[in-house]
Parts: structure tokens; sequence; C-alpha cells
């Protein structure tokens, strides 16, 4: 079954400190990997996608595929970042996306 | 607004009601998808729409729950005999289909809550 694991709920970090959101997945075959975000009170957006290799608002996800990993990064964190991050992924053809439990990112002033 | 969008946004209701929820997909979206959040985890997969045809459901999905998009533009689930467990937040997400790096755009969700 294809699965996406975010270890961490919760994640705090201070302003102008780096950040990694971790996630692991175990899929068969190629699969596509991404990021969403939640903002407070904003529906659920993608921030970025394996495929695309670009950076979006400061951070970046490389995929791992000798660890199963997509962790996503940002070197200096700002409070605007703070939101509710998932990690899914999908595979082509149907684009079903199977996401992890999400972790809550805090930047604290 | 050309988002997606899904209706009502909060539903409360009694065990054993039924209720449907509306979703309308971005215009020229022809696969439409439905997710299910509960508190704590992530959105899960349900079932999803190429066009009018359903072409894949969740085990999730059991027989008292039933969705349809009849003439491929909006779509409806519906809970039958609903049970307290089916408190969650549904959401509904759209994409064109067919094109590379393609993004599922999601709506705000339909809140449910069963007393």
């Amino acid at each position: 079954a294809q699965r996406v694991t975010q270890p961490e709920k919760l994640l705090s970090v201070f302003k102008g400190a780096p950040v990694e959101l971790k996630c692991n997945y175990s899929y068969s075959g190629s699969p596509e990997l991404f990021w969403y975000v939640q903002y407070s009170r904003q529906r659920l957006q993608l921030l970025l996608r394996h495929i695309s290799r670009e950076s979006i608002k400061g951070f970046t996800a490389d995929l791992n595929k000798g660890e199963t990993s997509f962790h996503l990064k940002k070197p200096f964190a700002q409070e605007e970042d703070s939101a509710m991050y998932y990690c899914g992924g999908s595979n082509f053809g149907n684009e079903k996306l199977t996401f992890g439990t999400g972790t809550r990112l805090t930047i604290i002033p | 607004d050309t988002g997606v969008s899904q209706n009502p946004r909060h539903k409360i209701t009694k065990r054993g009601q039924n209720v449907t929820f509306r979703c309308d997909p971005i215009s020229e979206h022809n696969r439409l998808y439905w997710y299910r959040q509960t508190l704590g985890q992530g959105p899960e997969f349900l079932t999803y729409f190429q066009n009018e045809a359903q072409l894949e459901k969740s085990r999730l999905l059991s027989d008292r729950f039933s969705a349809e998009r009849p003439k491929g533009s909006f779509s409806t689930l519906e809970i039958q005999r609903t049970e307290q467990g089916d408190s969650a937040m549904y959401l509904c997400a759209s994409l064109k289909g067919g094109l590379i790096e393609e993004t599922q755009y999601f709506g705000p969700g339909t809140r449910l809550l069963v007393l």
C-alpha cells in the first residue's frame, strides 16, 4: 500500500533559523511527491512538487530515492511560514493523493 | 472566484440522518476528487471521477456513501444513516486531466458534525 509518513506533528523554529520538515514515503513504481501547505483559515494549496525542482517561497525539497525521503527545507524561517504542511504522493495516471498526517510549523518571532 | 467551491461549508446533523454535500470544480476540469480529513490526520482519498465516470472508490467509502457527477460538472457526496464516526472535513479537489505537471486545486471543505 502507498504510505507517506511525517514523523513530526509539531515543529517550532525561531525566525531566521533553518527549517526542515521530514517526509518519508513507501510507494510502488515511480511516485510523484508533493508538499501542500494550509495557512490559517485558507484552503489546502500546492507548495511544490519534486518534478518541478523549483523553489517556492524559499522552500526546496529533494527526492532521495535511496532513503525514500522528500524532506522540505528552508534556510531562514519567516513568520509567515507558520502553517500546516502536508507531504503527499501520487502515481501518474490517476493523480489521487496519499497524504501524511501533517506537521504544524510555528515560527517563533 | 473561479476556484473550487463546496456547499454547505458546515453541517450539523443527528445520527441516522442523511446528508448531501456539493462540489463545484473549476470550469473545464475533467477530474474531480473527494477526500475526508479527520482530526489530526491528513486528507484521505475517497473517490474520483473522470468526467461523469467514477473510476475508483476507496475502501473507506462504505455502502452508506455514494458519490455522483451526473453531467461531468458538479459532484455530490451523500452519506446515508450518518454515524458519529462520519464527523470529519470533506474536501473536494479538481484538475484538468491529460496535462503534464498538473495541480489538484482544493475547495474549502464541508465540515460535518454528527451528534
